[in-house]
């Protein structure tokens, strides 16, 4: 167990729909980073928070938008589905703000199903 | 951007067997890790590793920093071992982000 929690584990939802995703990190982390994992895609990263603020930006659609709240919980909401969304979401976290040199904890994932 | 290269893309052992799995990286990097996802999706973390040696039971790594690139090897394979190998880095130009390679699908049979 890495520790780090995601909810729901599976989410099964129709096109033009706007979903919600929750993670929260492990104890004393302060950086939530999301992750989109597809078949022809593989992992990408989309953004990542530090102690409340937008620390880097990755690949995210303007239709994605995520957010960590005072408690350090993570929210990274997904609106206006296509089926191509139809994915892996990950969220991981780590102590740090920066990358380099952080280690990253990968909760166990939602898996977003978009009919 | 830097390109993240694994090989083998695919392979497969009998149980017992050794393997040896690469991670090529074209531009300097201060963060290196390997993952391995199981069967059900779980990412899991074997190793930070962005240079020199380490191990873990029956799991190493060694990182050529100055050489860019990354191998993990795996003794005594398991059925248990199957799965995604994917190294990630952090290249030491440029973004906050890791950039996960193409991943080394593995299946151990009994």
């Amino acid at each position: 167990d890495s520790g780090v929690t995601q909810t729901p584990k599976h989410l099964i939802t129709a096109t033009g729909q706007r979903v919600t995703l929750r993670c929260s990190p492990r104890s004393g982390d302060l950086s939530v980073y999301w992750y989109q994992q597809s078949l022809d895609q593989g992992l990408q990263f989309l953004i990542q928070y530090y102690n409340g603020e937008e620390r880097a930006k990755g690949n995210i659609l303007e239709r994605f938008s995520a957010q960590q709240f005072p408690d350090l919980h993570s929210e990274l909401n997904l609106s206006s589905l296509e089926l191509g969304d139809s994915a892996l979401y990950f969220c991981a976290s780590s102590v740090g703000q920066g990358v380099a040199k952080n280690i990253q904890y990968f909760g166990a994932g939602t898996r977003l199903s978009v009919l | 951007g830097i390109q993240v290269e694994q090989s083998p893309p695919d392979l497969i052992l009998q149980e017992g067997a050794n393997s040896t799995l690469r991670c090529n990286f074209s531009d300097s990097v201060n963060n290196l890790q390997w993952f391995h996802q199981n069967p059900w999706g779980q990412l899991i973390n074997l190793f930070y590793i962005p240079s020199g040696t380490k191990q873990n039971g029956r799991l190493s790594a060694t990182t050529v920093a100055t050489e860019r690139y990354s191998l993990l090897y795996i003794s005594s394979s398991q059925t248990t071992d199957s799965g995604v190998y994917f190294c990630a880095v952090v290249p030491t130009s440029g973004t906050y982000k890791y950039i996960f390679g193409t991943g080394t699908r593995l299946k151990v049979l009994a």
